[in-house]
């Protein structure tokens, strides 16, 4: 089946300085990805969605300035997070959408902000 | 309003019986997808079985089959002969179109339920 990777898997982090987590479609191509937000015991919530070449699109309550998404092509998309802090610690978890409507997960990564 | 509810946080299953996990949701588009996933304590999200609106017969995908009452908006997810493995989070999900065009789409997670399978 198809497979998302994300790197890093692990990040920690001082606060103030900037993380940046790549999400990649290694056999298909994807023309939409997600970010996911999840804490501890959560759901996962979802932050932004990014189409190839054009701007993503944040959910509400969602810092665009602080959190941004390039997806330059159609098999990698990333996210920074700018001048993180403490209260930015969560999992973060991408997502790739393939031609059709079938959704793949990525592994997540997990963000310390000390 | 929440979209998709999940309303045990906790269930507890002896191994080999069977589970009833619980999904409702809410939405008025006719066309919509739900889904069911699995997260162990590693956190990757591991895709269980699909039912589409349209889908005249319940999903069934080994273990799992779904239990799809559409008047109701019930989308429960049965697992058969629990296994130690099936001891995880399961995450109920609905997926709609947004915007206008019918080319994108989100889902919409539940909060989850804790599934934990007794020997």
């Amino acid at each position: 089946g198809a497979v998302v990777s994300q790197h890093p898997s692990w990040v920690i982090c001082k606060s103030g300085t900037s993380v940046k987590i790549e999400c990649r479609s290694l056999d298909f191509q994807a023309t939409t990805m997600f970010w996911y937000r999840q804490f501890p015991k959560q759901s996962l919530m979802l932050m932004a969605t990014s189409n190839e070449g054009s701007k993503a699109t944040y959910e509400q309550g969602v810092e665009k300035d602080k959190f941004l998404i390039n997806h330059a092509s159609l098999t990698l998309s990333t996210l920074t997070v700018t001048s993180a802090h403490p209260e930015d610690s969560s999992f973060y978890i991408c997502s790739a959408r393939d031609l059709g409507k079938t959704q793949y997960f990525g592994p997540g990564t997990r963000l310390l902000v000390l | 309003a929440q979209k998709i509810t999940q309303t045990q946080p906790g269930m507890f299953v002896q191994e080999k019986e069977a589970v009833t996990l619980d999904c409702t949701y809410d939405t008025s588009d006719p066309s919509y997808g739900l889904f069911w996933y699995k997260q162990p304590s590693s956190g990757e999200m591991i895709f269980l079985i699909y039912q589409g609106s349209y889908d005249q017969q319940n999903a069934t995908e080994g273990r799992y089959s779904l239990n799809f009452q559409k008047a109701r908006k019930s989308a429960n997810l049965v697992i058969s002969a629990s296994q130690l493995g099936d001891s995880a989070m399961y995450f109920c999900a609905m997926r709609e179109a947004i915007g206008s065009g019918g080319s994108n789409y989100k889902l919409t997670f539940g909060k989850g339920t804790l599934l934990t399978v007794n020997p």
